[in-house]
């Protein structure tokens, strides 16, 4: 079955940026999505489609994915961005996501 | 505005059975896919299955497969999950998603969950 990996923790200065990976074989050739979510909260999409960002989700939120990874990248980090976020790609017959980063603002 | 709202959630015992509903406004329900995610406490997102928008084609999970059965009914606009010989492990936050225009993915409105425990 396919996988998704994902680092367990990020940590970013507030202002900086912050890097999330997601690895998966030939990722590349699918679409990735990204989900923030926070305590006690459901999920939102921030990126779908690879690097198209949903109405209503910060321009700092941005996407890319090529060969085997997709990385989200948040520009000037902020504390409300302090959230678990997760990777996420249809494969043709099943939806996959990642373990989980969990982005500590510090 | 999009609203999706679970229901059907509670304490069952290993071995038995539990239906869950999510209840769609806001958007005409028998045009897009639909799909049920659960997370364990604690951990993280899991995929259960998801069901186009005319219930044509259903997919699930390997951990759910031969168990769970999704449906839908176009008009009541109500999603279904019924699930069957209930595991300790089968024990989380189970969410209703609505797929994005015409795609699987991604999940562009998610319900607030409804909580399964399976316990004896």
């Amino acid at each position: 079955s396919y996988e998704l990996t994902q680092p367990p923790s990020v940590s970013v200065s507030p202002g900086q940026t912050a890097s999330i990976t997601c690895s998966g074989d030939k990722l590349g050739d699918k679409y990735a999505c990204w989900y923030q979510q926070k305590p006690g909260q459901s999920p939102v999409v921030v990126i779908y489609q690879d690097t198209k960002r949903p109405s209503g989700i910060p321009e700092r939120f941005s996407g890319s994915n090529s060969g085997n990874t997709a990385t989200l990248t948040i520009s000037g980090t902020q504390a409300m961005d302090e959230a678990d976020y997760y990777c996420q790609a249809w494969d043709g017959s099943t939806v996959v996501f990642g373990g989980g980063t969990k982005l500590t603002v510090l | 505005q999009v609203q999706l709202v679970e229901s059907g959630g509670g304490v069952v015992q290993p071995g038995g059975s539990l239906r869950l509903s999510c209840a769609a406004s806001g958007f005409i329900f028998s045009t897009y896919g639909m799909h049920w995610v659960r997370q364990a406490p604690g951990k993280g997102l899991e995929w259960v299955a998801f069901i186009r928008y005319d219930g044509s084609n259903k997919y699930y999970a390997d951990s759910v497969k031969g168990r769970f059965t999704i449906s839908r009914d176009n008009s009541k606009n109500t999603l279904y999950l019924q699930m069957n010989s209930l595991r300790a492990e089968d024990t989380a936050v189970y969410y209703c998603a609505k797929a994005y225009s015409g795609y699987a993915v991604p999940f562009d409105y998610w319900g607030q969950g409804t909580l399964v425990t399976v316990s004896s």
